[in-house]
């Protein structure tokens, strides 16, 4: 495809479910990253892929959270046992190399809503 | 980690007015990058500035880093109706690789 990616666009949940968010990046891109935005706020870093690996987890802020990526490609992020302060929009986004000020192409977001 | 501040949150003016928005941190930054957002949509990526004291032009947007690569703004001359969104600011800590954002300063033109 022409840019990024995510499914689903909505999602709403009850409370202690498992949600599994779905990221498809620009072929070619070797560095993906995940942020999650809460209503009217800015980004915040949750985890960053090089490849298929993910140096930098720091952002993730719980063990409920998790991600992985496979084949240089697709990546999901989990988030289990969901509680309502997880309600936010999930974006997505990917770059060419993952290198200093690299362009990062964001997909429309997950808005995940947990009640 | 560096926490960047935007100034001011919100803004709503009328068609043709000038405005300047500020992006702020008490830290150093290796590069800083300015997006904008649209509801319903992901940032898109507007510049990138990497060397302190850098201006670049892209149309009615002028973007500045400050000399000691803390700070940056963002001016827009002659507002229009088209350029309403959430502007985030994002710096790149220590030639790291990843960028921490800003809050945003969500733009309302008014026609």
């Amino acid at each position: 495809g022409a840019g990024v990616s995510q499914s689903p666009s909505n999602k709403v949940t009850e409370k202690g479910k498992d949600v599994e968010l779905r990221c498809d990046p620009i072929s070619g891109h070797t560095a993906l990253y995940w942020y999650r935005q809460r209503l009217g706020q800015g980004l915040e870093f949750l985890i960053y892929f090089q490849g298929n690996s993910a140096p930098d987890k720091s952002g993730l802020p719980s063990d409920r959270f998790s991600a992985e990526r496979t084949g240089e490609s697709v990546s999901t992020l989990t988030i289990q046992r969901t509680q309502q302060e997880d309600s936010a929009v999930y974006l997505c986004a990917s770059s060419q190399s993952g290198l200093a000020g690299g362009e990062q192409f964001f997909g429309p977001g997950t808005r995940l809503t947990v009640l | 980690t560096q926490l960047l501040e935007q100034s001011p949150q919100f803004l709503s003016i009328q068609e043709g007015e000038n405005l300047t928005v500020y992006c702020n941190s008490s830290s150093v930054f290796s590069s800083l990058q300015w997006y904008r957002q649209e509801p319903g949509e992901g940032p898109v990526l507007l510049v990138t500035v990497v060397t302190g004291g850098e201006v670049k032009k892209l149309k009615r947007l002028t973007f500045q880093f400050g000399d000691a690569r803390k700070d940056s703004s963002l001016h827009i001359t002659a507002a229009q109706p088209g350029d309403t969104g959430l502007y985030l600011c994002a710096g790149r800590e220590n030639y790291g690789q990843n960028f921490v954002f800003g809050p945003g300063t969500r733009l309302s033109v008014l026609p």
